[in-house]
């Protein structure tokens, strides 16, 4: 099956500077890749994805960029906002996974104003 | 997207005993999953309901354990049985919508505490 892991766990960074939480999946046919952003005592809640057809893909201050090859992923916030703060998590789904989502272990997002 | 209706969304449960959450999509759905969040933790797929025949579950969660019934399209039960303090976590119902190639939807999730 798919095994994704994530790092860091967990990430301080001062407000107004950038984040970069990285990804990494065993199974080539993941073919969907998707990240989450989960604050305290909520739903996750997607805020962007990536196909494996496309590098990067980019929604104002995020982005995502994704290497088929090294099979990896990561997301990166510019511009970090205290609101920014959440637990953020990767996924991966393909034919492979029988179109599940299996997720990462999460990132703990601290932006210090 | 989807709006996805949990309930119940928290309740206390005695060891031993079993609760069965219910999941309501507004529309129609074909693939439908349970996953749990234990506290702190990240999101473990117990199985997909698929309609109209048992369940797939995941390595290490059993039916006997956590059935889970899809009589339509639009709605599934996942059921804890014979809880534990171990059970107690966040179980999340979640939809995919438009078809293999589309998005993951998040229920807002049910709590259990198992004393």
């Amino acid at each position: 099956g798919e095994n994704v892991e994530q790092h860091p766990s967990t990430l301080s960074v001062q407000e107004g500077d950038s984040a970069v939480i990285k990804c990494t999946y065993s199974d080539s046919a993941s073919n969907y890749f998707p990240w989450y952003k989960q604050e305290l005592g909520k739903r996750p809640q997607l805020i962007i994805d990536i196909r494996s057809n496309v590098g990067e893909k980019k929604d104002q201050r995020i982005a995502v960029t994704l290497n088929k090859t090294a099979k990896h992923f990561s997301l990166h916030i510019t511009e970090t906002q205290p609101e920014d703060s959440a637990v953020y998590f990767c996924a991966a789904s393909g034919r492979g996974t029988g179109n599940q989502f299996y997720f990462g272990t999460g990132t703990s997002l601290t932006v210090i104003p | 997207s989807a709006v996805i209706s949990q309930k119940p969304s928290r309740d206390i449960c005695q060891r031993g005993t079993s609760l069965t959450i219910q999941c309501q999509v507004d529309s129609q759905v074909t693939m439908m999953f349970w996953y749990r969040q234990q506290p702190g933790q990240s999101l473990t797929l117990i199985a997909t309901a698929n309609q109209g025949s048992e369940a797939t579950y995941e390595s290490g969660f059993v039916i006997d354990k956590f059935p889970i019934s899809r009589p339509n399209l639009t709605f599934s039960t996942l059921t804890v049985s014979n809880m534990s303090p171990e059970d107690s976590s966040i179980y999340l119902c979640s939809v995919r919508t438009g078809g293999s190639a589309g998005e993951l939807f998040f229920g807002e999730g049910s709590r259990l505490t198992v004393l």
